[in-house]
């Protein structure tokens, strides 16, 4: 199993929907989770970080994270073109210090 | 904000060659990372340090070796620059202090190619 995985998409939203990004993590990662977004050819932008159980809103995104099943999820509420993007989510593996990263899930917006 | 920059956004080099890629960052952080992106592979960490003088391997560190002799700066060198280091380099930084724990910030990226 991946330490950290993710659907490699594309997600396919209208413009003004919700996208709903998921991942879901191994023993291995733990504390916490981080949720990046990078545009095609550039580098990755951190967007949220969560800590704690439960949700952390800001702006248009939420992330919720549920340590208990193992997931951490992100939500993009009136989504834009402008969010058309590969979104990474990241974990924090106690064991040697350092994030681990799943392979991204693509998100296209269409107007 | 944390600013993170890269020595070259764009670099061509021949095989055999020595290769150096600089990251400096101006927040003061522990931590640096360097990372090779690399369509359907990910990133993958090459080597990374939390203090002057220290460096930890990654997970694909052959090939590779680094130099941190100041807490902004982070260098990545190519000893033999071969076709297969074709790739994005990404360097990142983070602080092990505060509210913004472990928070990665990214340069923006040095696409290599070797010839």
């Amino acid at each position: 199993q991946k330490e950290v995985e993710q659907n490699s998409g594309p997600l396919s939203v209208p413009e003004g929907a919700i996208a709903s990004l998921n991942c879901t993590y191994s023993d291995r990662v733990s504390q916490s989770f981080f949720w990046y977004r990078q545009y095609s050819g550039k580098s990755p932008e951190l967007i949220m970080s969560i800590y704690s159980n439960g949700d952390k809103e800001d702006g248009r995104f939420t992330a919720q994270l549920n340590k208990a099943s193992q997931y951490v999820s992100l939500l993009i509420r009136d989504s834009q073109p402008s969010d058309s993007a590969t979104y990474l989510c990241a974990g924090y593996k106690a064991a040697g210090n350092k994030l681990t990263f799943g392979g991204g899930t693509r998100v296209l917006v269409k107007p | 904000d944390v600013k993170v920059t890269q020595s070259s956004r764009y670099l061509v080099k021949r095989t055999g060659e020595k290769v150096f890629l600089e990251c400096v960052q101006d927040m003061d952080h522990e931590n640096m990372f360097w990372y090779r992106q690399d369509p359907g592979l990910g990133l993958r960490l090459i080597y990374f340090s939390y203090d002057v003088k220290m460096k930890e391997k990654g997970d694909i560190p052959e090939g590779y070796s680094v130099s941190r002799e100041k807490k902004e700066r982070f260098s990545l060198i190519l000893e033999s620059a071969s076709t297969n280091q074709t790739s994005m380099y990404l360097c990142a930084s983070s602080s092990r202090r505060g509210l913004h724990y472990n928070e990665q910030f990214f340069g923006p990226g040095t696409r290599l190619t070797v010839l």
